[in-house]
């Protein structure tokens, strides 16, 4: 069975300042999607960014960037000139092609005026 | 607007009642999956359903129940042989198959059940 691990429960950040949310997993396929999900306060769930596992180029979406190390099974999420907002539950998930989800724990995100 | 509609937003469970959790999508989506999520932690996986007239158990299915008799509902009971059933609970829906953008998963708001 797949695993997702989120190492860090809590994270903070100051404003304007770069952070970086770990993540790893556990698999033996080559073909599947990692995802970053933000939950805010209002608890709808946000897709931030995707990764396919077959391209090498790391994503990004603005702001966010990830980190995607398949050897080391290791997808972790930069947020820079991180803002008020970005505060959130962040969670990391593994998805095979046409499978089912896995999420990690979570990790919540402050950030500090 | 497309998307996932759950509803109510709120419920309470009475000691060995039956509930049902609505969840409606128009986004023609083919899977759909529904989650639990308890304070502090993340989704677990309760049942999906990849197909009208087909689903499977999830990590956590004991004490639930599903249909998926159209394409579009995909409601969720959760029976008296749940003991702990207060927790906030998730419905999402992708389209697996057709297209890498169509892999993430769209969710509703959530349904937060309580225990009276």
């Amino acid at each position: 069975a797949q695993t997702v691990t989120q190492s860090q429960p809590e994270m903070s950040v100051q404003e304007a300042e770069t952070v970086t949310l770990s993540c790893t997993y556990d698999t033996s396929e080559s073909d599947y999607y990692l995802f970053w999900y933000k939950q805010p306060p209002s608890r709808q769930m946000i897709l931030v960014i995707r990764q396919e596992a077959y391209k090498q180029q790391n994503a990004t979406e603005n702001r966010f960037s990830v980190n995607f190390q398949k050897a080391a099974k290791s997808f972790s999420l930069k947020i820079s000139d991180s803002q008020l907002g970005d505060a959130a539950m962040y969670f990391c998930a593994y998805r095979l092609r046409a499978g089912k989800s896995t999420f990690g724990d979570g990790t919540t995100l402050t950030v500090k005026p | 607007d497309g998307g996932i509609t759950q509803s109510p937003k709120y419920l309470f469970r009475k000691e060995g009642q039956n509930v049902t959790l609505s969840c409606e999508q128009n986004l023609n989506h083919d899977a759909m999956y529904w989650y639990r999520q308890d304070p502090g932690q993340g989704l677990r996986l309760i049942y999906y359903s990849q197909i009208v007239n087909d689903f499977q158990k999830g990590d956590i299915a004991e004490g639930y129940s599903v249909s998926r008799e159209k394409k579009e509902s995909f409601p969720l009971t959760v029976t008296s042989a749940q003991k702990n059933p207060t927790a906030f609970y998730l419905c999402a829906s992708s389209s697996p198959g057709q297209g890498a953008k169509n892999e993430k998963l769209f969710f509703g708001s959530g349904t937060q059940l309580s225990v009276l």
